[in-house]
């Protein structure tokens, strides 16, 4: 499968604990986005990468939350102190650098916070 | 901030129908506007998608018509099939010329047998 990939799938945490989630993007793209979906809305940009720069953040991505790319290939977004408002889907997606090339989801994972 | 005003909701309609969604959007940086759709569970999907040069295009049973001085956009699904009951989620690029999607809220179809 060359999709983008995302682990885990589920994550089920308890409030204050922290927790990572990994995305592989398709190989040959360089840019990756993490956004985040709730229940009967559509994604939110969270942040953005080009290669390792982190280009943007958005304003609902508190201190609280930090993601990398450390080699422009996979990105991690990690979540401290979880909150029950934290509990979404959280997607990632990746697209090559061209200004209309198409950003494509990998499965998301599913966090709940208890 | 910049909003997509994503319609209907959710929309039932007969196999055979013909469902239309509307999206309007406030300002773009580029004119791109993608269509995903959503099962339950998995990712977006990317559907269908138009660029600035043409006002309608089609893809199968699926059409995107644009209307870029009324700033809006639209997406028709022909002979629809119970298969294509899912959500249904417009996007169009943020304003500040970055390459982020401003998505709506998405449609939630119903495809009756």
């Amino acid at each position: 499968d060359t999709g983008v990939s995302q682990d885990p799938r589920h994550k089920i945490t308890k409030r204050g604990q922290n927790v990572t989630f990994r995305c592989d993007p398709i190989s040959e793209h360089n840019r990756l986005y993490w956004y985040r979906q709730t229940l009967g809305q559509g994604p939110e940009f969270l942040t953005y990468f080009q290669n390792e720069a982190q280009l943007e953040k958005s304003r609902l991505l508190s201190d609280r939350f930090s993601a990398e790319r450390p080699k422009g290939s996979f990105s991690t977004l990690e979540i401290q102190r979880t909150e029950q408002g934290d509990s979404a889907m959280y997607l990632c997606a990746s697209s090559t650098s061209g200004i209309t090339d198409t950003q494509y989801f990998g499965p998301g994972t599913r966090l709940t916070v208890l | 901030q910049q909003q997509v005003k994503q319609s209907p909701q959710s929309l039932i309609v007969q196999k055979g129908g013909i469902p239309i969604i509307n999206c309007a959007y406030e300002n773009t940086a580029f004119d791109y506007f993608p269509w995903y759709q959503q099962f339950p569970g998995k990712g977006p999907a990317l559907l269908i998608a138009i660029r600035p040069d043409v006002s309608e295009k089609k893809e199968g049973r699926f059409t995107i018509s644009f209307n870029k001085s009324a700033k809006q956009f639209s997406l028709h699904i022909m002979d629809s099939q119970p298969g294509d009951s899912a959500t249904y989620f417009c996007a169009a690029p943020s304003p500040r010329g970055t390459y982020k999607y401003i998505f709506g809220t998405g449609t939630r179809l119903k495809v009756l047998a």
